[in-house]
């Protein structure tokens, strides 16, 4: 089976950087993902990591180490528009590649 | 907009109705999925369609049944309900169920919000 843990509430302030751990269990690894939801809003894809190190995608990154199964979602120069909840993906190798999603991280940024 | 659409945004149904939720994507897709999202709990997946089939199952119980008729289109029949059922439905789609990360990024659709009485 798998399993995902991360933090369920973060606050930060605007300007700040963030960031956003996720360490999981899995059977067999495949990549971890990142996505974003504003409240009331549908899931939005940010970033994949299928190797370990650190991607880039302007204010975010997202880092994973397969050896320590752990990754990371970072945000930088934070904005009042980043608070929402935040779910790192699990994508397996088993079968179809199946997807499992973490409780997700509620970000609030205050001024 | 992400190109996956879902209708109704929100439902309110008795125990005993029997209702339809509907997905669409836009993109051209292969792969199209079924999500529950409840409060405080994670994205739980229902069901998984790649090209019209069915590929996975994930322990949901037969009150739910879903639905392809095409890779454009997906439903998710509802009868017999429990409150506990009370949830967001999201649909997502994929290019495809494997490959690389341009293949595998889901978009969803903006969920419909059921409420079971």
């Amino acid at each position: 089976g798998q399993s995902l843990e991360q933090p369920s509430e973060v606050t930060a302030v605007e300007g700040a950087i963030v960031q956003i751990n996720c360490t999981y269990q899995t059977s067999g690894f495949y990549g971890l993902s990142w996505y974003q939801q504003h409240d009331g809003g549908a899931p939005t894809f940010l970033s994949y990591n299928a190797l370990d190190g650190l991607e880039e995608t302007g204010r975010f990154s997202s880092f994973l180490s397969r050896s320590d199964s752990y990754g990371y979602l970072l945000l930088q120069e934070l904005q009042m528009k980043d608070s929402a909840s935040y779910f790192c993906a699990v994508r397996d190798r088993g079968g179809y590649q199946k997807v499992t999603f973490g409780t997700g991280t509620k970000l609030q940024v205050i001024p | 907009e992400t190109g996956v659409t879902q209708t109704p945004r929100h439902l309110v149904m008795g125990m005993t109705n029997k209702k339809s939720l509907k997905c669409e994507q836009h993109l051209g897709h292969n792969a199209m999925y079924w999500y529950k999202q409840s409060a405080k709990k994670p994205l739980e997946l229902m069901f998984v369609y790649s090209l019209e089939e069915r590929v996975e199952n994930n322990s949901v119980p037969s009150r739910f049944s879903p639905e392809c008729p095409n890779s454009s289109h997906l439903f998710l029949h509802l009868h017999t309900l429990q409150p506990e059922d009370s949830a967001l439905y999201l649909c997502a789609s994929s290019q495809d169920l494997r490959g690389g990360v341009m293949d595998n990024e889901q978009f969803f659709g903006p969920g419909t919000r059921l409420t079971v009485l």
